[in-house]
């Protein structure tokens, strides 16, 4: 079974452009999540989707958007960029988001780096 | 609100010897806590969770973790460091009284084996 995948890998971006990453999770896995990894505040919370609706929302400014496909793979948007969005973007799933959980499955990230 | 504190930024270990990452967390609820490794360059890797039952919790490449409720640790063990087990080691939970809490992660330590 293919893990979860994410594209690009690697982005570089300028200063009030906009970015979209995409993530494709596990097959038959429904809920995605979406994580921001830093160096000084380790992984926050982003969103997190559950067949097509946004069931969590971590706290970020409203630049940060993200969506879910009826295929269940999602998107994540980051408009007017800044140099703090600098991270690596993680994107995990799992089969369906009851607290007595299914360990989350991770991607390989998403390198956003803004010049 | 839901937190986990990982009190080390760095752990070093000589290989052969016994490792200790320490977590501890705070949930108004029952507590669902995970641990996950993650490698250079790759995406978060689960190694084991408790959610309830037996407070030694077994995971994947040796490790383990025990669950201790009067002081609200989950500290995450090994009997005998490899060097391969050099990694960043990020301690999660979730609160299991709501159904619609996401997981919450600490900062993270890097554990370094040392031949």
């Amino acid at each position: 079974k293919a893990g979860v995948t994410q594209t690009p890998r690697y982005l570089i971006k300028t200063r009030g452009q906009q970015v979209t990453l995409s993530c494709s999770p596990i097959s038959g896995h429904r809920s995605v999540s979406w994580y921001q990894q830093t160096p000084g505040q380790g992984l926050q919370f982003l969103f997190e989707y559950f067949s097509e609706t946004q069931r969590n929302k971590g706290n970020f400014p409203g630049r940060f958007s993200g969506r879910q496909f009826s295929n269940s793979r999602s998107e994540m948007n980051v408009s007017t960029l800044e140099l703090g969005d600098s991270a690596l973007y993680l994107c995990a799933s799992s089969p369906n988001p009851s607290p007595d959980l299914n360990e989350q499955f991770f991607g390989p990230g998403t390198r956003l780096t803004v010049l | 609100a839901q937190s986990v504190a990982q009190p080390e930024d760095q752990v070093n270990v000589a290989e052969g010897n016994p490792l200790t990452v320490k977590c501890t967390y705070s949930v108004s609820g029952n507590p669902y806590l995970f641990w996950y490794v993650q490698y250079p360059n790759r995406g978060l890797q689960f190694l084991l969770k408790y959610i309830t039952g037996d407070n030694l919790v077994k995971g994947s490449y040796g490790f383990e973790a025990e669950f201790n409720k009067s002081q609200t640790s989950f500290h995450l063990k090994k009997p005998s460091a490899l060097v391969s087990d050099s990694a960043l080691y990020f301690c999660a939970v979730r609160d299991g009284r709501s159904g619609n809490t996401p997981l919450v992660f600490g900062k993270g330590t890097r554990l370094s084996v040392i031949a």
